[in-house]
């Protein structure tokens, strides 16, 4: 079955730098792969998607890497700001209406 | 994408009692998916609601201790019954919606069994 790890459990960066959290995946049929964002006591924020036919896509400051050889994808944060301190989890699922299957969660902490 | 409202957001309950939580989308959506996220981890698949079908149930949890209704393509429930401070954790529905991008969840609901 799918399993999809994160390679650290936090994240600690000064303001205005950029962040990278990093994620791997079991599952070479997975073809599909979100980031999310979780604040505390709120469900996940959609962040960013990337499908499997490509290998890099950018968003409003973020940007999500695949990387489908070593089965490893991340998420960037450009000028990491104080409203992006959260919990961040990637989920990868196989497409067709089947079931995100998340990873561990990585804390991102600002430092202003 | 769709809006999913959830409800209750929170509740604290008593051991051994049962409670309901609801999730109604805006859009017919084929499949609902159930999760559960305790204390401080990451998200885990309960299970796939389709309509008109009984639920699938993942590995570790039974429908006997979280039975499920999917009545129609925009409502379902989620029960977790005979609680324990175990079941102590936040509930969230799920669904993907083909119009928009990911998957969309409910706000959570957040269960203290004390």
């Amino acid at each position: 079955g799918e399993s999809v790890g994160l390679h650290l459990p936090t994240l600690s960066v000064q303001e205005g730098d950029n962040s990278i959290i990093n994620c791997a995946y079991s599952n070479s049929a997975s073809d599909y792969f979100i980031w999310y964002k979780q604040e505390s006591g709120k469900g996940p924020q959609f962040i960013i998607d990337i499908r499997s036919n490509m290998d890099k896509r950018q968003g409003q400051r973020v940007t999500v890497l695949l990387n489908k050889t070593v089965k490893h994808l991340s998420l960037q944060i450009a000028a990491t700001q104080p409203g992006d301190s959260a919990v961040y989890f990637c989920a990868a699922t196989i497409s067709g209406n089947t079931p995100l299957v998340f990873g561990k969660g990585t804390r991102l902490s600002v430092i202003a | 994408s769709a809006v999913i409202s959830q409800k209750p957001s929170r509740d604290i309950c008593q051991r051994g009692t049962s409670l309901t939580i609801q999730c109604q989308v805006d859009s017919q959506v084929t499949m609902m998916f159930w999760y559960r996220q305790q204390p401080g981890q990451s998200l885990t698949l309960i299970a796939t609601a389709n309509q008109g079908s009984e639920a699938t149930y993942e590995s570790g949890f039974v429908i006997d201790k979280f039975p499920i209704s999917r009545p129609n393509l925009t409502f379902s429930t989620l029960t977790v019954s005979n609680m324990s401070p175990e079941d102590s954790s936040i509930y969230l529905c799920s669904v993907e919606v083909g119009t928009g991008p990911g998957y969309t969840f409910g706000s959570g609901t957040r269960l203290t069994v004390v």
